[in-house]
């Protein structure tokens, strides 16, 4: 069955730092797609990046970028030049298609919480 | 802007009683979905429907239902509600396979149940 994994429940770094959030996933399909998700203490539930399984290129959205490695099925999240306002919670995700609907589910994490220090 | 829209962000409600949780969408999305989150546990699927009518169980359905009469609304049941179920209500929809959904789901901003 599918999983994801997010093995640090909490993190604290200092503003301005680079910080890698990591995630594993378990699938074995071949075509999947990989989500980052951003949850801020208000709840909204706010889309980073995408990674499909396809793609040769690891995505990158501004201040995010993707760290795919396929072979050890990571997707570990990069923030770049962190700022206070990237405390918030982060999930991580995993697309899976259901073979008889034509509903894509997507599974996600158990999270990490960011904390970043002024 | 494209909103998914929960009707209420917090609700107290007592055992046993019948809990109705509504979504809309405004994006004509095929896929709706319902998801608890605790913590420690991230987000679990309760339903989700892929078509007006349909509905599928997800990974934790025990003591929910749900409805689909409409495209754009999808609501969720809590049948006789229990302390168990005190927890954090997020509805998403999406596009339909096939299509370019590399952004995922839209979210609702989410429903904070307790039951007491």
């Amino acid at each position: 069955a599918q999983k994801i994994t997010q093995t640090q429940p909490g993190m604290f770094v200092q503003e301005k730092e680079a910080v890698t959030l990591d995630c594993t996933y378990d699938t074995s399909d071949q075509s999947y797609g990989l989500f980052w998700y951003k949850q801020p203490s208000s709840g909204e539930m706010i889309f980073l990046i995408y990674q499909g399984s396809y793609d040769e290129q690891n995505a990158t959205e501004g201040r995010y970028s993707l760290n795919f490695q396929k072979a050890r099925k990571s997707a570990n999240l990069v923030i770049s030049a962190s700022q206070l306002g990237d405390s918030a919670m982060y999930f991580c995700a995993m697309r899976e298609y259901e073979g008889y609907s034509s509903a894509s589910k997507i599974i996600f994490g158990s999270g990490t919480r960011l904390s970043i220090r002024p | 802007d494209v909103k998914v829209t929960q009707s209420s962000r917090y609700l107290v409600k007592r055992t046993g009683e019948k809990v109705f949780l509504e979504c809309v969408q405004d994006m004509d999305h095929e896929n709706m979905f319902w998801y608890r989150q605790d913590p420690g546990l991230g987000l679990r699927l309760i339903y989700f429907s892929y078509d007006v009518k349909m509905k599928e169980k997800g990974d934790i359905p025990e003591g929910y239902s749900v409805s689909r009469e409409k495209k754009e609304r999808f609501s969720l049941i809590l049948e006789s509600a229990s302390t168990n179920q005190t927890s954090m209500y997020l509805c998403a929809s999406s596009l339909g396979q096939g299509q370019l959904d590399n952004y995922g789901y839209t979210f609702g901003s989410g429903t904070r149940l307790t039951v007491v």
